[in-house]
């Protein structure tokens, strides 16, 4: 039992370029999220999706796009990539859509944009 | 004020000692709060969850104070282990997906 899991780990990019960040769940969890974090800040959710097929924007959605064609698979879309967009991206999971659940963190993916 | 606000630390603290830290928060009529630990580049994890009653799991105790807004925890016998960075995490008022994050408090523990 993986978790959830997060591809790549650490990728440098160019202003103007695009890439996909990639997240798996085996938790058989029906609600999954897309969070940044910025030094010194806390978690701010991108996107959020409660199952396959049904996303929504969270808190800082502008610059991003997201998918959902599976309960595994959540991936997030950068479409030209600025210096705003340097952070940590997280991937989350969860059984319920209830604050009150647990959510389980992918291992991030640090993100460069120069 | 931010909705959720916590002393970003560093807390350094020798081992065996006592460490409480405390989170404000506005804006959340909510029943439970949450703490998570996050360690130096790692992923946020849940700690404990803080209801009305508090709550406590062997060294960590975490209480919720509705009238003042905050919520705290106490973590007694400190480890080296439990050199982390906490996360306060509040569902605001008027969501019910939605968690907003504080920005976490740093501990050291110093053998």
């Amino acid at each position: 039992n993986a978790g959830v899991t997060q591809t790549p780990k650490f990728r440098i990019l160019k202003i103007g370029q695009s890439m996909t960040l990639q997240c798996t769940q085996d938790m058989n969890h029906n609600y999954m999220y897309w969070y940044r974090q910025d030094p010194g800040m806390g978690l701010k959710l991108i996107y959020y999706s409660v199952g396959a097929g049904i996303t929504d924007k969270g808190e800082v959605p502008n610059g991003y796009n997201v998918s959902r064609s599976t309960t595994e698979d959540f991936p997030l879309r950068l479409e030209l990539a600025a210096p705003s967009q340097t952070s940590v991206y997280f991937c989350a999971s969860s059984y319920g859509l209830q604050p009150q659940e647990t959510q389980y963190f992918g291992p991030g993916t640090r993100l460069l944009v120069l | 004020r931010k909705e959720v606000e916590q002393d970003p630390g560093p807390f350094n603290v020798p081992e065996g000692a006592t460490v409480a830290f405390n989170c404000t928060y506005s804006n959340s009529a909510s029943q439970s709060f949450f703490w998570y630990r996050q360690d130096c580049r790692k992923e946020p994890k849940l700690l404990m969850s803080v209801y009305s009653s508090g709550n406590e799991d062997g060294r960590f105790t975490a209480q919720l104070n509705r009238a003042s807004q905050y919520i705290s925890l106490l973590i007694r016998d400190s480890k080296l282990s439990d050199s982390a960075t906490y996360l306060c995490v509040v569902p605001p008022r008027g969501s019910n997906y939605q968690l907003i994050w504080g920005a976490g408090t740093k501990l050291i523990i110093k053998p």
